[in-house]
This record gives C-alpha cells, structure tokens and sequence, in this order.
C-alpha cells in the first residue's frame, strides 16, 4: 500500500497570508490526525477527523481549521499566518478502530516558513 | 493530565554499544497506550511499536526491545549493537482509550551513532 502522502512538501510564506496543506491517507484509513512540530514546542496535536468530522481538537487559535472529504482525503488552514506558525506540518493516518488498532503512520510532513 | 517526559535530550554513542532510551510517563487512565516511533534526518515519523497498558509483556524485534513497567510508569526502549543507521531522534508517546488518536509526545532523545 501507499504510505501517507502530504502536499506541498515545503512551502514559503509572508505574515498575515493563509495556506493550505494536503494530505492523503493510506488506502483504507479513515482517521487523519495532523500535528505541528517546531523546536521549541516539540510536536503538538492540532485535530483529527473520521468520517468527514472532527473528533478531536487540540489547544490551538481558531486559525488552524482543517477538514476531510469522503475519500479521507485532509486539508488543515492556517489563516493570517504569524512567524510563529512556521514549523513541520506532520500528518497521519490511523486504521479503523479495533483491537491493534491505533498505531498512526505518518507523511513526510510540510515545512512552512513563514517570514 | 496526561504527560510523556524523555529525560535524556541527546546521547552519543559508539557503534555496537548498547543503548537504552528512557520514557517515563504520567496518567490517571487504566487503559491507554504507549508509542515509540523514530524520526530519522529526513523527517519522517516512522512507527516502531505500540504497548497496551493491560499487556505488560516485555518485547523484542530484532535488535529493538521494549521493557514496559507499570509500578514505575516507564516505557523504556534498547538498541541492542547500535548502529549507525540508528542515528534519529526517537519519540515516545501516549494516547488514550477509545475513539481518540491525540498523542502526547515526549520531547524526544537525540541519538548519535558514531563509527
């Protein structure tokens, strides 16, 4: 199978603008997690969606929105972007749930800078 | 609250030393689960194992094992003859039961295999 797929893998931009990252799931897996990885903070929790609807939501400002289509497919948003946004956008995918089931594979992640 | 604590931030080590990463981590949960996944230079995360907390059963896979004791809440990881291709910063995390996939990482520990 195909692993976790992120697009684009880097991407530049200035303050106060927005973006949009995308992610494809592993063929199956409906769960897609994203995370945000800086130095600072380390790697942190922004959402997760099954199903088209977002089961789980991290500390993060209403800038950070994401969603999911019927494919699983995900895209997250970052609005009015602030230099502090720039880091590693890490997405994952998770089987469905079950016994084993919660191991998440990951994607090669987007770094955005924001300058 | 839930937290995941890797005291050791980096380690260096010659190869074919053995290696022992330390996890600590804090919960009021009966039931969650335990991740160690490995962040090579390229970035992505990769998944090395998942422990039930109902499964105290120690593991090994080859030169990776996993020494999982709940009385002192530590998830500890050996690299067993290390090598440089073992050279990553290794993360562990935590996550609770049931429909949720938020992981909560530790800090992660930088380790270093020189030849």
């Amino acid at each position: 199978k195909a692993g976790v797929t992120q697009t684009p893998r880097y991407l530049i931009k200035t303050r106060g603008q927005q973006v949009t990252l995308s992610c494809s799931p592993i063929s199956g897996h409906r769960s897609v997690s994203w995370y945000q990885q800086t130095p600072g903070q380390g790697l942190q929790f922004l959402f997760e969606y099954f199903s088209e609807t977002q089961r789980n939501k991290g500390n993060f400002p209403g800038r950070f929105s994401g969603r999911q289509f019927s494919n699983s497919r995900s895209e997250m948003n970052v609005s009015t972007l602030e230099l502090g946004d720039s880091a590693l956008y890490l997405c994952a995918s998770s089987p469905p749930t079950g016994i084993g089931n919660y191991e998440q594979y990951f994607g090669p992640g987007t770094r955005l800078t924001v300058t | 609250a839930q937290k995941v604590t890797q005291a050791q931030t980096e380690i260096s080590v010659v190869e074919k030393e053995d290696v022992t990463l330390d996890c600590v981590y804090e919960t009021r949960d009966t039931t969650y689960y335990l991740f160690w996944y490995k962040q090579p230079p390229s970035g992505e995360l990769v998944f090395l194992i998942r422990r039930n907390s109902f499964d105290e059963q120690n593991e090994i896979s080859g030169r990776y094992s996993w020494n999982f004791q709940k009385s002192t809440s530590s998830f500890n990881f050996t690299i067993t003859a290390s090598q440089v291709v073992d050279s990553a910063v290794y993360f562990c995390a935590l996550s609770r039961a049931g429909n949720n996939r938020k992981l909560i990482w530790g800090l992660g520990t930088s380790l270093a295999v020189n030849p």
